[in-house]
């Protein structure tokens, strides 16, 4: 079974810094997505970067970047200039390329950011 | 991105009670959809994979008899919580696929609350 570790429960960042988020992950296969979603206070889950695993070019989503290891089994996140509006639960999340599509999820990171 | 609502967004019960979550994707048809538990401050949990036309797919340790899923259309999935307990107290979110983008949407969650 795969497994998502996201290491830091909390991670403070000052407004219009930049600030890494960590998730690694287990599994065995060799094809699979990597996601990273946002829950804000209201708890809608919002979906913030996809990664495939054949790519080896990270994702970028605006001011959201990916660093993708797959030899290490990291996936962090990257927010630069940090806004007021990205305090919010991040999860790191994975899917086999194959199997039910089902989303394995980390424990998440709390991000605070500060005026 | 592509809408998926829940209804009710909130429910208080009685304990013994039996509460029906609904879950639509409002845009798309999906096929598969996916049911998770929240307890506060913690992930998501995968409770029950839920596909169009077929029985679910239970997670270990959920109880199928108890968390009653039917996915009789290809926009419609509803959870039911038979015989609710305090214990059954949690916040549910469920998703949806899009298969032709083969990307998975999240409802807005509901919160069951049982006295």
């Amino acid at each position: 079974a795969q497994t998502v570790t996201q290491s830091q429960p909390e991670m403070s960042v000052q407004e219009a810094e930049t600030v890494t988020l960590s998730c690694t992950y287990d599994t065995s296969e060799s094809d699979y997505y990597l996601f990273w979603y946002k829950q804000p206070p209201s708890r809608q889950m919002i979906l913030v970067i996809r990664q495939e695993a054949y790519k080896q070019q990270n994702a970028t989503e605006n001011r959201f970047s990916v660093n993708f290891q797959k030899a290490a089994k990291s996936f962090s996140l990257k927010i630069s200039d940090s806004q007021l509006g990205d305090a919010a639960m991040y999860f790191c999340a994975y899917r086999s390329y194959n199997a039910g599509n089902m989303l394995t999820f980390g424990g998440g990171t709390r991000l605070m950011v500060k005026p | 991105g592509a809408v998926v609502s829940q209804h009710p967004s909130w429910v208080i019960c009685k304990s013994g009670t039996s509460v029906k979550i609904e879950c639509r994707s409002l845009d798309f048809q999906a096929t598969t959809m996916f049911w998770y538990r929240q307890f506060p401050k913690q992930s998501l949990m995968l409770m029950a994979t839920s596909n169009e036309g077929s029985k679910a797919t239970y997670e270990q340790g959920v109880e199928k008899d108890k968390f009653l899923i039917n996915h009789a259309s290809l926009t419609l999935s509803t959870l039911t919580v038979t015989s609710a307990h305090p214990e059954d107290s949690s916040f549910y979110i469920c998703s949806a696929r899009d298969t032709l983008l083969d990307t998975q949407y999240f409802g807005p969650g509901t919160r069951l609350t049982v006295l």
